[in-house]
């Protein structure tokens, strides 16, 4: 019902490479965010799109929110080692607030 | 200033015992939550509160149990512990509709 998914489950990547990471419900969704997960250590905040078609940039990093707002994806270009985690997509509604399964990257040096 | 606490950051118990997990947060957020990572670093949300209602997530076995003694804190009881429930629980809280934070995690090993 409520549930997002998100694709790959791993990627590998050798420093430098793009990746890129999927998330999809089959519901329209009021707001998406993302976090990242540092191995080791907790969720923390990437960012939050609410509109329709939303595209916004952190240096590296692309967040976009698709037409329909079912989907959203992260694309980070040129990775570096300090990319490295597991990245989550989450939406928050009324009381529930769920997360995807997350996109765990390794990045080769 | 750490904005959501939780202790204690490690726990290593004998199944069968019964132990807790404190979360307080100085954020002033209206919800809180508790979430169960395991070893594929799945997310599940097990409670919310926000100092109205509770929602369990129906898949939470009963053992589990959250007391709110006011908004800024979330603790988590559980009963007769087993050693499935290990596992890394996070505490969380936000503002409706708005990014949450994350405690800095507990690390509950059952043996």
């Amino acid at each position: 019902g409520q549930q997002v998914m998100q694709i790959p489950q791993y990627q590998h990547v050798q420093e430098g490479e793009d990746f890129t990471t999927y998330c999809n419900s089959s519901t329209t969704l009021s707001n998406i965010q993302w976090y990242k997960q540092r191995p080791g250590g907790h969720p923390v905040f990437l960012i939050q799109l609410v509109k329709s078609g939303e595209v916004k940039k952190q240096k590296r990093l692309t967040f976009q929110f698709g037409e329909a707002k079912k989907n959203s994806s992260l694309h980070i270009t040129a990775t570096q080692t300090t990319d490295v985690g597991t990245y989550f997509c989450g939406r928050n509604y009324g009381q529930n607030f769920v997360f995807g399964p997350g996109t765990r990257l390794s990045v080769l040096p | 200033d750490t904005a959501v606490s939780q202790t204690p950051k490690y726990l290593v118990t004998q199944m069968g015992n019964d132990k807790s997990i404190k979360c307080e947060q100085n954020l002033g957020h209206d919800t809180m939550y508790w979430y169960k990572q395991d070893s594929k670093k799945f997310l599940k949300i097990m409670f919310s509160y926000n100092n109205k209602e509770l929602i369990i997530n129906e898949t939470v076995p009963n053992r589990f149990s959250p007391k709110s003694p006011d908004k800024a804190h979330l603790n988590l009881h559980i009963n007769s512990l087993e050693l499935g429930d290990s596992a890394v629980y996070f505490c969380a809280s936000s503002q409706t509709e708005r990014e949450a934070f994350f405690g800095q995690g507990t690390r509950l090993t059952v043996v």
